[in-house]
């Protein structure tokens, strides 16, 4: 099955910096890679996902890299600010088959200092 | 948005015990999971669920576990004789017929002590 491993487990950022994610992927079957951000209290809501027919996909100050043929891919934070504060985690998946069962990372605790 | 809602948010039972973890999806969403989370590791699926019956279940949802939809609304995660290794963060979670997106409720804290 699918091992997804995420690092660092814990970014400490100045606000105003820019912060980076990483995953790194095994089954080069996966081709759907979304990244939840959880906040206190709250489930993990999908930010930004990128498919493997795709290198590279931006929304305003989030980035997201794909690297298929080292199975790596990473979320990119730029003006960090304190909202930004919060649990990251990483995804990977194979939308075809029928069967949608996306296999998580550890999650990266972000904190964004003012 | 409309949001998936669990209940109870902390739940706190004897070992051996029976828990019921209650997850209301979103109304229009067809596929239902439960995912877990002990505390510092991976989140982890337990099972998927689609037309009233399960579609997949990893090693952890044991004889122990079952889920159900009784009444079209909710869903439910059952755990029978639990054990200490049970204790983690109960995640649910729905999607759309179609898309990718899953929908996840804030969890539920389950602690077997």
């Amino acid at each position: 099955g699918e091992n997804v491993e995420q690092h660092p487990s814990t970014l400490s950022v100045q606000e105003g910096d820019s912060a980076v994610i990483k995953c790194t992927y095994s089954d080069s079957a996966s081709n759907y890679f979304p990244w939840y951000k959880q906040e206190l209290g709250k489930g993990p809501q999908l930010i930004i996902d990128i498919r493997s027919n795709v290198g590279e996909k931006k929304d305003q100050r989030i980035a997201v890299t794909l690297n298929k043929t080292a199975k790596h891919f990473s979320l990119h934070i730029t003006e960090t600010q304190p909202e930004d504060s919060a649990v990251y985690f990483c995804a990977a998946s194979s939308t075809s088959g029928g069967s949608y069962i996306p296999t998580f990372g550890r999650g990266t605790s972000l904190i964004v200092h003012p | 948005e409309p949001e998936v809602t669990q209940t109870p948010s902390h739940q706190v039972t004897q070992m051996g015990q029976e828990v019921i973890l209650r997850c209301v999806p979103i109304s229009n969403h067809l596929y239902f999971y439960w995912y877990r989370q002990i505390l510092g590791q991976k989140v982890e699926f337990l099972v998927s669920f689609y037309n009233n019956e399960i579609s997949e279940k990893s090693e952890i949802f044991d004889d122990r576990f079952s889920v159900e939809r009784p009444d079209g609304s909710n869903f439910t995660l059952k755990i029978r004789s639990t054990k200490l290794e049970d204790s983690a963060m109960y995640f649910c979670a729905s999607r759309q017929g179609g898309g990718e997106k899953l929908f996840f409720g804030s969890g539920t804290q389950l602690s077997v002590l």
